[in-house]
Formats: C-alpha cells, sequence, structure tokens
C-alpha cells in the first residue's frame, strides 16, 4: 500500500548522460514536488507541480527539468548531469487545500561517475 | 521570504536525559511540521502544528509550537538509542499559486549514547 513510489531506488549515470527519475503516487493529490537532498543538508527544493501547473524555483538549474503527464506521474529529467549532481532526489506529494501532512516517497540515490 | 533555523545542529546526548531541539522561522508560518530521517532514508513525518499554542506527544517526542514568538520546540524525554537520527522542522508560506511551499530548516543531527 505504498503511497509515493520512487523508481529507481539507486541510479548511477556517467557524467554528461541523461537520466529520468520516476514518480507515482496514490494518493490523488494535486501537488507533487522534486526536492535534491545532498549529503548532511535540508532537502532543497527544485520544482512544484499544480495540477499541470509547473513551478519552477529561481536557483533551480536549467539542467533539470520536469514533466507530470497525469496526476499519478511525475518525471526529474538531469539533461546533463554533472558530479554535482550526486545527491539524494526525494519526490512528495500534498493535497492543495490540506496543509496537514506532506507524503515522501522513498528517495532516489543518484551517483554521477 | 520564509527562513527557518534550526539549533543545535548536532546533539550527542546519554541515553536517559532530556533535551530540547529549537526552530526558529522568520516571517508568518500558521504551521509546522517536524520531519525524521533516518541514513540513507527518506524523510517520515513526526508532527503537524496546526495552531498557535499547539502541543503534540508521541512516545518520548513532544513537540510545541508559539506562532507570536515563532518558535516551535522538539522535547526529547529519557532518550533511547532509536530516537538517534536527523530532525528537521520545516514552515510552510501560502504561495500565490495557490500551494504551499515547505521551507526546510537545516536540520538537528541526534546522535543518542548508551
Amino acid at each position: 500500500d505504498a503511497m509515493v513510489i520512487q523508481n529507481p531506488r539507486y541510479q548511477v549515470t556517467q557524467f554528461g548522460k541523461p537520466v529520468t527519475l520516476s514518480c507515482s503516487q496514490t494518493l490523488n493529490h494535486n501537488v507533487m514536488y522534486w526536492y535534491q537532498q545532498k549529503s548532511s543538508q535540508a532537502p532543497k527544493l527544485l520544482f512544484h507541480y499544480y495540477d499541470k501547473d509547473f513551478n519552477n524555483e529561481a536557483d533551480t538549474p536549467d539542467n533539470f527539468q520536469s514533466r507530470r503527464p497525469n496526476t499519478s506521474f511525475c518525471f526529474l529529467d538531469i539533461r546533463s548531469p554533472g558530479l554535482g549532481d550526486a545527491a539524494m532526489y526525494l519526490c512528495a506529494t500534498s493535497r492543495d487545500q490540506d496543509r496537514y501532512e506532506q507524503y515522501f516517497g522513498p528517495g532516489t540515490r543518484l551517483t554521477v561517475t | 521570504e520564509l527562513k527557518v533555523e534550526q539549533n543545535p545542529l548536532f546533539l550527542s546526548m546519554q541515553e536517559g536525559k532530556n533535551y530540547t531541539i529549537y526552530c526558529n522561522y522568520s516571517t508568518t508560518s500558521d504551521r509546522l511540521y517536524w520531519y525524521r530521517q533516518d541514513p540513507g532514508k527518506s524523510l517520515e513525518s513526526l508532527f503537524v502544528l496546526l495552531s498557535n499554542g499547539a502541543v503534540k506527544q508521541e512516545g518520548r517526542l513532544m513537540a510545541s509550537l508559539d506562532t507570536k514568538a515563532r518558535l516551535s520546540t522538539l522535547h526529547i524525554t529519557a532518550a533511547v538509542h532509536d530516537l538517534s537520527a536527523t530532525y528537521f522542522c520545516a514552515g510552510v508560506p501560502f504561495l500565490t499559486s495557490g500551494t504551499y511551499k515547505y521551507i526546510f530548516g537545516t536540520g538537528t543531527r541526534l546522535k543518542v549514547l548508551a
């Protein structure tokens, strides 16, 4: 009965080789978030979707893109990963009118070689 | 923009002792969240504090919110080793887009020594 699912859990990619991370949810939540978390740091919001409306953070590099083809799925594309993009990537969801809780997926650990 | 600060950043404590983690935030946030993160894992929701004066308790952890002081605390009672983790607080300002953006504190890495 997993509610927010991320695939893969571990991803190794080569420097400059595009990679896509996947997030799906069974909660039917309107909002989906992508966070980047580096070791010993707080999660950093990259962008979020409110339904189909995309909201990019001002300091999110252009190298990071996202797609949300439907309510259930959201993808994070890293066009040309650099060594500095190695991190844990966390997907989260919330209902737009319900600030009670944000539900996190298990995360994808990205390694760049 | 909302800024959230936690202290201490690191906390090493003996089992059985009590301690408090503090979370200060800079502007209005009428909701405050606490999360736990184990090494290499995702975030687990601990408490959602919805209004001024809210207090919630779960086991050895108790969280409170004072919106006038812009302060939340996470109190640990009689710590045990299993509580070793990183704890994050997060505030939530409303965005004009109609959604909410969770601003995380720096995190407090807690280590409970046997």
